[in-house]
């Protein structure tokens, strides 16, 4: 089963612009996770954020979260046309700590 | 990619036939896993190896089969059981057993097609 679902399903900005994805989840978690996906490649690790904070910045990256509403956002500053890609929010369940469970995922043009 | 890598980039099987993905990682990492992705959707978890010589069936592990018999290498083998094998798999491994506080790095993919 999915724990995080994102939103938009896309998403599509010209390059300098701001992009801002969302990602809502069903149960209690430890940690959420943002990952990056490149058209037909594998997914690349972008930001951690921990159930106990609610703001972490990474470069161009801001990641919040929510744990009252089960929700996390990533904001992309000053977006790059390389910024286009899928990403995904990935949770633990504190339930079953042995895996992540991922959203379906945000897909992101950045037009130049 | 990091020091993780699987082969074929590619597969093309017919109907009836069991095929092997690989899948090694060079970066000493106690943990692996297999997912798979389909058109428009998230990564679904298929097995998973905590160390060597022990995996557990994630989410969708009927029609699938793994082996861990080395540390750096994690082999699936998409059986003739599973129904609607086409899909994109991607190999992932993390430091340890632990995916809510470890980073999972990611292999190339491989795309399997069922012809």
């Amino acid at each position: 089963s999915q724990q995080g679902e994102e939103d938009p399903q896309a998403l599509s900005i010209q390059e300098g612009e701001n992009a801002t994805m969302n990602c809502s989840y069903k149960t209690s978690i430890n940690n959420l996770q943002w990952y990056r996906q490149n058209s037909g490649r594998g997914l690349v690790h972008l930001i951690l954020i921990r159930s106990n904070e609610r703001e972490k910045h990474s470069g161009r990256l801001r990641v919040t979260l929510d744990t009252s509403k089960k929700s996390s956002s990533l904001l992309i500053t000053a977006s790059r046309a390389a910024d286009t890609a899928s990403y995904f929010c990935a949770t633990d369940d504190r339930g079953d700590g042995n895996k992540l469970v991922f959203g379906a995922g945000t897909i992101l043009r950045v037009k130049s | 990619d990091g020091g993780i890598t699987q082969s074929p980039k590619y597969l093309f099987r017919k109907e009836g036939q069991n095929v092997t993905l690989s899948c090694e990682q060079n970066l000493n990492h106690d943990a692996m896993y297999w997912y798979r992705q389909d058109p428009g959707q998230g990564l679904r978890l298929i097995y998973y190896s905590q160390i060597v010589n022990d995996f557990q069936k994630g989410d969708i592990a009927e029609g699938y089969s793994v082996s861990r018999e080395k540390k750096e290498s994690f082999p699936l083998t998409v059986t003739s059981a599973q129904k609607n094998p086409t899909a994109f798999y991607l190999c992932a491994s993390s430091t340890s057993s632990n995916p809510s506080t470890d980073t999972q790095y990611f292999g190339p993919g491989t795309r399997l097609t069922v012809l």
